[in-house]
């Protein structure tokens, strides 16, 4: 089955200590996302892959690091992890680059809350 | 600088009533445009996408979608509402000449009243 795999679902932590949300696709895609989700904000992008050691930033990449050395895994990483960064993230995968017709497969996402 | 706008961030309709969910964009060329479903606890799910062709788009579960260029809009539609149709839903645009994001709308949530 086709599919995108976060882990964990869910994490609670305290400020400061390191944390990494693994994320990984099946579908030998070349395109991986990482997004926050927030109340009244939607879906904001945090940074992303168009291959593999290609990555760069999205629109809210503060406090954030990823890495891309294999295809199939995207993991979301958070040296300093802060209250602010509480939030549902979903990681993402299409075919190409999003900007052509391609449809994007989402995780189940992973709700995290940094006390 | 490209946005979607979603009218209404909540939208409660009768079981058997039309769902109109609105989606207008800005955008400086013609977007590919997109509309996703979240249901509880998961991720999103695509219901529907425009990119070239016939404005009248059909999607799952008996959505459809009309992209108007003149009016910047690609609203939401189905003509009966089912209790199963609860969820939030998030317009997205994309870039034709190859930007690497979705932009999206900040959604909007159903509510479906017996």
């Amino acid at each position: 089955e086709a599919q995108v795999t976060q882990n964990p679902r869910y994490l609670i932590t305290v400020t400061g200590k390191k944390l990494t949300v693994t994320c990984s696709q099946n579908m030998n895609h070349e395109y991986m996302s990482w997004y926050r989700q927030d109340p009244g904000l939607g879906l904001r992008q945090i940074y992303y892959s168009m291959n593999v050691e290609v990555t760069d930033k999205g629109d809210v990449p503060e406090g954030y690091k990823v890495s891309r050395k294999e295809k199939r895994n995207f993991p979301l990483i958070l040296e300093s992890p802060s209250p602010n960064q509480t939030s549902l993230y979903f990681c993402a995968s299409c075919l190409g680059g999003i900007g052509m017709n391609t449809e994007a497969f989402f995780g189940q996402g992973t709700r995290l809350t940094v006390v | 600088a490209q946005s979607v706008t979603q009218l209404g961030s909540h939208v409660s309709v009768s079981e058997g009533a039309l769902v109109l969910l609105r989606c207008n964009y800005s955008s400086s060329v013609p977007p590919y445009l997109f509309w996703y479903v979240q249901y509880p606890n998961q991720g999103l799910q695509l219901l529907l996408k425009y990119t070239t062709g016939a404005t009248l788009v059909k999607g799952i579960n008996g959505f459809e979608a009309e992209f108007k260029k003149s009016e910047t809009s690609f609203h939401l539609t189905k003509p009966s509402a089912h209790m199963s149709d609860a969820a939030e839903y998030f317009c997205a645009v994309s870039l034709t000449s190859g930007t690497y994001k979705y932009i999206f709308g900040t959604g909007t949530r159903l509510k479906v009243l017996a």
